[in-house]
């Protein structure tokens, strides 16, 4: 079982929809989550992270976490085609580095 | 606002070589990390460093070495290289030795072909 575990898709949703990301993890002592986005070929964008349980909002993009079901996920409000990528939820280790789930892929259609 | 910088960007080596990849951090970053992907997998740890001094390793290969410099940038030397090394090989930033609430920022990446 992978630490950190997505739902690989790929998840197609219709323009101006909301896109939900899911992402759960194993290690109960992580304390900081991060969302990235990366298109083909490109480098992972950072797009929201979250460390307290519960949501943080910011534009388009809503962060949820709960630390008790060991849950992250990811919303994404009035989906537009250019959001059309691969999302990778990472969870930040103790000793410092980042532990990636598989990556879900997303495709917003017009 | 200034990104982390890599270099070269695409590197075509033969079996058995070498190779050196570079990456200088954002400014005011102490901490460096690689991280290698795969065609169709998500990006593996490799190793870190914080203020010039090893601070974490993962599943990076004896063949390869990396260190960080007293500018902070960091060098990943990959020496013997296999077909299997071909890939993305990023290197991200943060500050202050990439404690619980500090965000990694990543470079473009390095891609790596191995023929």
């Amino acid at each position: 079982q992978k630490e950190v575990e997505q739902n690989s898709g790929p998840l197609s949703v219709p323009e101006g929809a909301i896109a939900s990301l899911n992402c759960t993890y194993s290690d109960r002592g992580s304390q900081s989550f991060f969302w990235y986005r990366q298109y083909s070929g490109k480098s992972p964008e950072l797009i929201m992270f979250i460390y307290s349980n519960g949501d943080k909002e910011d534009g388009r993009f809503t962060a949820q976490l709960n630390k008790a079901s060991q849950y992250v996920s990811l919303l994404i409000r009035d989906s537009q085609p250019s959001d059309s990528a691969t999302y990778l939820c990472a969870v930040h280790n103790q000793g410092g580095k980042l532990i990636f789930g598989q990556g879900t892929e997303l495709s917003v259609k017009p | 606002a200034a990104g982390v910088i890599q270099s070269p960007r695409h590197l075509i080596k033969e079996k058995r070589e070498t190779a050196t990849l570079k990456c200088y951090p954002i400014p005011r970053h102490d901490t460096v990390y690689w991280y290698q992907q795969g065609p169709g997998q998500d990006p593996q740890f490799l190793i870190s460093f914080y203020e010039k001094m090893q601070s974490d390793k993962g599943s990076i290969p004896d063949r390869f070495s990396a260190q960080q410099f007293s500018d902070y940038h960091s060098e990943l030397n990959m020496s013997s290289l296999e077909l299997g090394d071909s890939a993305l090989y990023f290197c991200a930033s943060s500050l202050s030795g990439g404690g619980s609430y500090n965000e990694q920022f990543f470079g473009p990446g390095t891609r790596l072909t191995v023929l």
